[in-house]
């Protein structure tokens, strides 16, 4: 069981540029996250989905797109990157709904760089 | 909204030192309460949990017990050891709308010197 992978691990990029952060988690869980965290801060959720094909806004969206075709995958799209997405992005999977106290599952993180 | 709120860092402390990390939240239902730990390098795992008022979680010699009259789940170890310095956030999960994901505190980071 590799758990929840992502890459690239780290990246630098340029203003305007686009990446996508790939995410992939072999436990057939339902649910998955992408979080950013800045220095100091807690971690953001940026979007969630409860399954195949069905995704939703979280708290920091704004920037970001996401789709979910699989149960597996859950990439995440950067449009027109910007400095103020320098951030470290963490994926996270979860079996069930965090609200019972469900733990969520997350990958080691990547480390992005807008210059 | 939901908040969390963490013990300022960051902490350094001699091995074999007591350990508290405060956390004090707000929540508008009945959360359920997590201490996730970040070791350098890695992403952030499960350290423990309690789901309903004075439940304890406990794990690897770590405890917090679920406090609703004071909305807290502060953590604590009775004798530390140098691998246990890492990041550690506190989170919750409220019941209801919004509760498919977790609010996190902005992370206590803790060093332990031999």
């Amino acid at each position: 069981n590799a758990g929840v992978t992502q890459t690239p691990k780290f990246r630098i990029l340029k203003i305007g540029q686009s990446m996508t952060l790939q995410c992939a988690q072999d436990m057939n869980h339902n649910y998955m996250y992408w979080y950013r965290q800045d220095p100091g801060m807690g971690l953001k959720l940026i979007y969630y989905s409860v399954g195949a094909g069905i995704t939703d806004k979280g708290e920091v969206p704004n920037g970001y797109n996401v789709s979910r075709s699989t149960t597996e995958d859950f990439p995440l799209r950067l449009e027109l990157a910007a400095p103020s997405q320098t951030s470290v992005y963490f994926c996270a999977s979860s079996r069930e709904i965090t609200g019972g106290g469900n733990e969520q599952f997350f990958g080691p993180g990547t480390r992005l760089t807008v210059l | 909204g939901d908040s969390v709120t963490q013990m300022e860092g960051p902490v350094t402390l001699s091995e074999e030192a007591f350990l508290t990390i405060n956390c004090t939240y707000t929540a508008t239902g009945y959360p359920s309460l997590f201490w996730y730990v970040q070791y350098p390098g890695e992403g952030l795992q499960l350290l423990l949990k309690a789901t309903k008022a004075d439940d304890k979680g406990s794990n690897k010699g770590f405890e917090a017990t679920y406090r609703k009259e004071t909305t807290s789940f502060h953590l604590e170890k009775g004798s530390v050891q140098v691998s246990d310095s890492a990041v550690y956030f506190c989170a919750l999960s409220d019941v209801g709308f919004g509760n498919e994901k977790l609010t996190f505190g902005t992370g206590t980071r803790l060093t332990i010197i031999p």
